[in-house]
């Protein structure tokens, strides 16, 4: 149980362009997902905190306009990366909450979307 | 003072041997902790949550809290070149839904 999806596993763009990363809940209904960045060798970045049916609450220092997310359902929520420059090159990973038996957050990652700006 | 604070390492054991993983934190609203794997160009992967004080057992591994000394520990017995890892150590920041991550300690299990 608790598996999450990403699609696509890598994509490479040239710059200017957008890209959409999805993220599923495959087994579990998540009404929280939070996207997460990170670079090499570098520690986990939280960009933001994506709620079904209401605006993403955005980390300081992360351009919302620039980082679109829905959450249109239980079980997707979707990054779109706009306008995409190679500084925007990078590891990006969901993750989804999931409410234990006793009550407690727990988050269950996917397996991460590797974009290359060229 | 960092909200979650781990050794980043790398922590050398030999295969065989406990590999021990320490972890802090400040924020004594916390009330469940997680430990995560993660291997170099993977996503995280959850292997232990613990809610109360005291061990709590999985497998080969044993997961520790202190909610007194604000102190999580991962053992991991037997150690295997594949347990090989950054393990990050992570806690809810109280009063949102988010996860506060550790910078992580990177361990390397020799045969």
């Amino acid at each position: 149980g608790a598996v999450v999806s990403q699609h696509p596993s890598r994509v490479i763009c040239k710059s200017g362009t957008s890209v959409k990363i999805e993220c599923r809940s495959l087994d579990f209904q998540a009404t929280t997902m939070f996207w997460y960045r990170q670079f090499p060798k570098q520690s986990l970045m939280l960009m933001a905190t994506s709620n079904e049916g209401s605006k993403a609450t955005y980390e300081q220092g992360v351009e919302k306009d620039k980082f679109l997310i829905n959450h249109a359902s239980l079980t997707l929520s979707t990054l779109t990366v706009t306008s995409a420059h190679p500084e925007d090159s990078s590891f990006y990973i969901c993750s989804a909450r999931l409410i234990s038996s006793g009550g407690y957050n727990e988050q269950f990652f996917g397996p991460g979307t590797r974009l290359t700006v060229l | 003072q960092k909200e979650v604070e781990q050794n980043s390492g790398p922590l050398s054991v030999p295969e065989g041997a406990i590999a021990s993983l320490n972890c802090t934190y400040s924020d004594r609203g916390s009330q469940s902790f997680f430990w995560y794997r993660q291997y170099s160009g993977k996503s995280p992967e959850l292997i232990m949550s613990i809610y109360s004080n005291g061990d709590k057992e999985d497998g080969r591994f044993t997961a520790q809290l202190n909610k007194a000394s604000q102190y999580v520990s991962l053992l991991i017995r037997d150690s295997q070149p594949s347990d090989s890892a950054t393990y990050l150590c992570a806690a809810p920041q109280t009063g949102f839904q988010k996860l506060v991550f550790g910078t992580g300690t990177r361990l390397l299990v020799s045969p």
